[in-house]
């Protein structure tokens, strides 16, 4: 089966521009996930979705941060404006019910200059 | 709530000998247990989990670790290690606790990388 695919792999921006990422997930799985991971830290949830409804986001900082999943489908995470601190790679996952497993997109690496 | 402690952000080891990854974690009820490897501009790959069915838990690329609730630890061990071992390795906990939608929400540790000498 395909794995999760996210778009663009890097991207560079000034800050206080804006961007967005995408993630599409494996097929079938209902829960999606996007992660910030910090250079030399863990993955950080940001959001969580069940099909189009959100799930937690009690982490993502909302007066920047958004994100949607319409069609319950693919997911489009935006920030506007940036800032230097959100320089980090931005990771999405699905999640593989009943089995508990999470499996990762490749990741957007996003700096901020 | 739940928190993974990862001890050592670096641990370097030759080819060929015993790699011991360590990971501590704090969970209020019976933990779903995961190790994660991450290569260089990759994604997360899952290695294993535990989810009570067995403590000694044998995961891809020759990789196991054994869940011990009075030590609290879950930690990753691979007898001989290979160069293609050097990477990024995260623990991670769910206590199975349910958010408002009813889904899995693990916590990872900060990472231990893994450097394998020749």
């Amino acid at each position: 089966e395909a794995g999760v695919a996210q778009s663009p792999r890097y991207k560079i921006i000034e800050k206080r521009q804006s961007v967005a990422f995408w993630c599409n997930p494996i097929s079938g799985h209902a829960t999606l996930y996007w992660y910030q991971q910090i250079l030399g830290q863990g993955p950080k949830l940001l959001i969580q979705f069940q099909n189009n409804g959100v799930v937690d986001d009690s982490q993502l900082p909302k007066d920047r941060f958004s994100a949607e999943r319409l069609k319950g489908v693919d997911s489009t995470l935006k920030i506007q404006p940036a800032k230097l601190e959100d320089s980090a790679v931005y990771l999405c996952a699905s999640l593989r019910d009943h089995h508990n497993e999470q499996f990762f997109g490749p990741g957007t690496r996003l700096t901020v200059l | 709530a739940q928190s993974v402690t990862q001890l050592g952000s670096h641990v370097s080891v030759s080819e060929g000998a015993l790699v011991l990854l360590r990971c501590n974690y704090s969970s209020s009820v019976p933990p779903y247990l995961f190790w994660y490897v991450q290569y260089p501009n990759q994604g997360l790959q899952l290695l294993l989990k535990y989810t009570s069915a067995a403590t000694l838990v044998k995961g891809i690329n020759g990789f196991e670790a054994e869940f011990k609730k009075s030590e609290t630890s879950f930690h990753l061990t691979k007898p001989s290690a290979h160069m293609s071992d050097a990477a990024e390795y995260f623990c991670a906990v769910s206590d199975g606790n349910r958010s408002r939608g009813g889904s899995y929400i693990p916590t990872f540790g900060r990472g231990t990388s893994l450097i394998v000498h020749p």
